[in-house]
């Protein structure tokens, strides 16, 4: 298996534009997580789905942050508009359960100018 | 109170040498916890899963201690290889929350 995969690796982008952050789990995974690292917080746990169905989406941090998974085999992460302080690395994991091994993609690295 | 808080670091420690890293975190109903390895500039990747009776890979020892809320980890024989950061990772409420700690950093020197 190739692993998670997440799409762009960077992106820059100007404040204020749509930026839209893709991942595909591992097939077979029934469990998708989207995170946000930063120097200053850390990893953060954005939102997660269970069976392409969102169960907790009180980390997104205001109504500018979107998420979907159309399917088992994607699911994609939106900023609109983007402002300076979404600049960070975000991470993608799934699992095969809630409680087992995240396997985490590469991260894509994000700046807004 | 941070749920899930680490030895702030770094610790610097030479070839050969033996380090630990504690880890404490608040939620008493926490279910599972491991210990992830992120280089830098890389994505997280699990180092080991912390079981009650305590469990050993190698060169490394994960022990929990539930009374306490505490995790630790000991490295052994340290290796350049070793130098990363370690994230201390507590599963709550059966898989409804799973927190990261913020992590300490290994430089392990020549």
């Amino acid at each position: 298996d190739a692993g998670v995969i997440q799409s762009p690796r960077h992106e820059v982008t100007e404040m204020g534009q749509e930026v839209t952050l893709r991942c595909k789990p591992i097939s077979g995974h029934d469990y998708l997580f989207w995170y946000r690292q930063t120097m200053m917080r850390g990893l953060e746990l954005l939102i997660y789905f269970n069976n392409n169905v969102p169960i907790d989406d009180s980390g997104m941090p205001e109504d500018r942050f979107s998420a979907k998974m159309p399917n088992a085999s994607f699911s994609t992460l939106k900023i609109q508009p983007s402002e300076p302080r979404d600049s960070a690395v975000y991470f993608c994991a799934s699992s095969l359960v809630s409680v087992d091994e995240q396997y985490f993609g590469p991260g894509t690295r994000l700046t807004v100018t | 109170r941070k749920e899930v808080e680490q030895d702030p670091g770094p610790f610097n420690v030479p070839e050969g040498a033996t380090v630990a890293f504690n880890c404490t975190y608040s939620n008493s109903a926490s279910q599972s916890f491991f210990w992830y390895r992120q280089d830098c500039r890389k994505e997280p990747k699990l180092l080991m899963s912390v079981y009650s009776s305590g469990n050993e890979d190698g060169r490394f020892t994960a022990q929990l201690n539930r009374a306490s809320q505490y995790i630790s980890l000991l490295i052994r024989d340290s290796k350049l290889s070793d130098s990363a950061t370690y994230l201390c990772v507590v599963n709550e409420n059966y898989g409804q929350n799973f927190v990261f700690g913020p992590g300490t950093r290994l430089s392990v020197l020549p």
